[in-house]
Parts: C-alpha cells; sequence; structure tokens
C-alpha cells in the first residue's frame, strides 16, 4: 500500500527537548515536504527536499531542521524546542514536478511542547 | 504575499443539495490548482486537481477554474453528511520552490 508513514503521532515534551519526527514514503517519490498547520492559519511549508541531499526552507524554517539522506526519509528535527511549535505537523510527498502531480499526507503528528 | 482566500464557514448545506466551495487566489502566474478534503484531526486528502480553464468532473465532485478571474471552485453534487468536513484549496504558486500554498479551509456541514 503506497502510504506516507509519521512517527510518533502524538508527542508531549518540554521546552529544551531536542526531538526528531520521523517520515517515510514508499511510493520512490523525489520530492517530500513538511508542513504545520494552526487554527486559523492552514499549513504552511516549514522544510521541503526536491531530492536526496537537496533540501530548502519554506515559508517557517525558524527552529526547525531536515535531513534527506535516503530517499524515503525526511525527518524533521527541533533542536531546542519552544512553546510556539506547538502544532499539527504533516509530511508529504509528490512524484518529480509538483506542477502536475499532487501530494500524498502522512497521519500527521500533533507536537505539544510545554 | 502570495496568497490563497477561502471562506471559512460554516457552509451548511441539506442532504441531496449543492455545495459550492469558492476560492480566490493572488499569484497570476500559478498553474496548479488542488482540492483537498480534510476530516478533523486528520490528514488532508485529495479530491481534485485541476490545471486548465474549465470545468473538470470526477463523479459528484466538478471544479471550475477561471485564471482570468483567479477563481477556482468546487462543486460537489448530491451532498451527503458524510461530505462534512473541512475542504482545503491549494495552489502551486512558486513553481522553483514546488510549494503548495493553502487556504485556511472552508468547513462543510451537510445537514441530514
Amino acid at each position: 500500500e503506497a502510504q506516507v508513514t509519521q512517527n510518533p503521532r502524538y508527542l508531549i515534551t518540554v521546552t529544551g527537548k531536542k526531538l526528531t519526527v520521523t517520515c517515510s514514503q514508499n511510493m520512490n517519490h523525489e520530492y517530500m515536504s513538511w508542513y504545520r498547520q494552526d487554527p486559523g492559519l492552514g499549513l504552511r511549508q516549514i522544510y521541503y527536499s526536491m531530492n536526496v541531499e537537496v533540501t530548502d526552507k519554506g515559508d517557517v524554517p525558524e527552529g526547525y531542521k531536515v535531513s534527506r539522506k535516503e530517499k524515503r526519509n525526511f525527518p524533521l528535527i527541533l533542536e531546542s524546542p519552544s512553546p510556539n511549535q506547538t502544532s499539527l505537523y504533516f509530511c508529504a510527498s509528490a512524484d518529480r514536478g509538483l506542477s502536475n502531480q499532487p501530494q500524498h499526507f502522512g497521519d500527521g503528528t500533533r507536537l505539544s511542547i510545554l | 504575499q502570495k496568497e490563497v482566500e477561502q471562506n471559512s464557514g460554516p457552509l451548511s448545506v441539506p442532504e441531496g443539495a449543492i455545495a459550492s466551495l469558492n476560492c480566490t487566489y493572488s499569484d497570476r502566474g500559478s498553474q496548479s490548482f488542488f482540492w483537498y478534503r480534510q476530516y478533523s484531526g486528520k490528514s488532508p486528502e485529495l479530491i481534485m486537481f485541476i490545471y486548465s480553464n474549465g470545468d473538470k468532473e470526477d463523479g459528484r465532485f466538478t471544479a471550475q477554474l477561471n485564471k482570468a478571474s483567479q477563481y477556482v471552485s468546487l462543486l460537489i453534487r448530491d451532498s451527503q453528511p458524510s461530505d462534512s468536513a473541512t475542504y482545503l484549496c491549494a495552489v502551486n504558486m512558486d513553481t522553483g520552490r514546488r510549494a503548495l500554498t493553502f487556504g485556511s479551509g472552508t468547513r462543510l456541514q451537510v445537514q441530514p
């Protein structure tokens, strides 16, 4: 089954404690992306990756890091989480050219930073 | 700031009626347009995409695009209570970054 898998699905943690949210896709997609979703603000892109070892900032990259060492994995790293990073996070992937390929989303990770 | 605008709703329609969801976007150069459905607490699920002016039909769903007016809409015929969800309009505004810019969504309620 084609899917984008995120872990963990839920996490409550404290300010400053480094955490990683994993994302893996089994569709051999080149493009992967992270979004956060906040009430009234919609989905906003954090980082994206066009291919292995190619990553770039989205609209709201501050406080986040990513890496793309393998095609299937695109982890999101919060080195020193703060309460304003409490949000619902989605990983997405797409085949080659996004302009004619839709993005497929993971089930989401709800992060609470106390 | 490139934007995608949607009425937040809720849009309430009776079962069996046509629901009409609207979206405007600011970047005249946008090429690709997507409609996603999102149930509360769940991930966005692609319903339709459209690239050319005019209508595109898929079952009970019709997407309409008017690039001159920078307007895209989604019609849902024979609305069912299971269609009750938030509908997100997404636009590919920056082909270099391959990012989707999302509207904040319209909440649809289909009354039995």
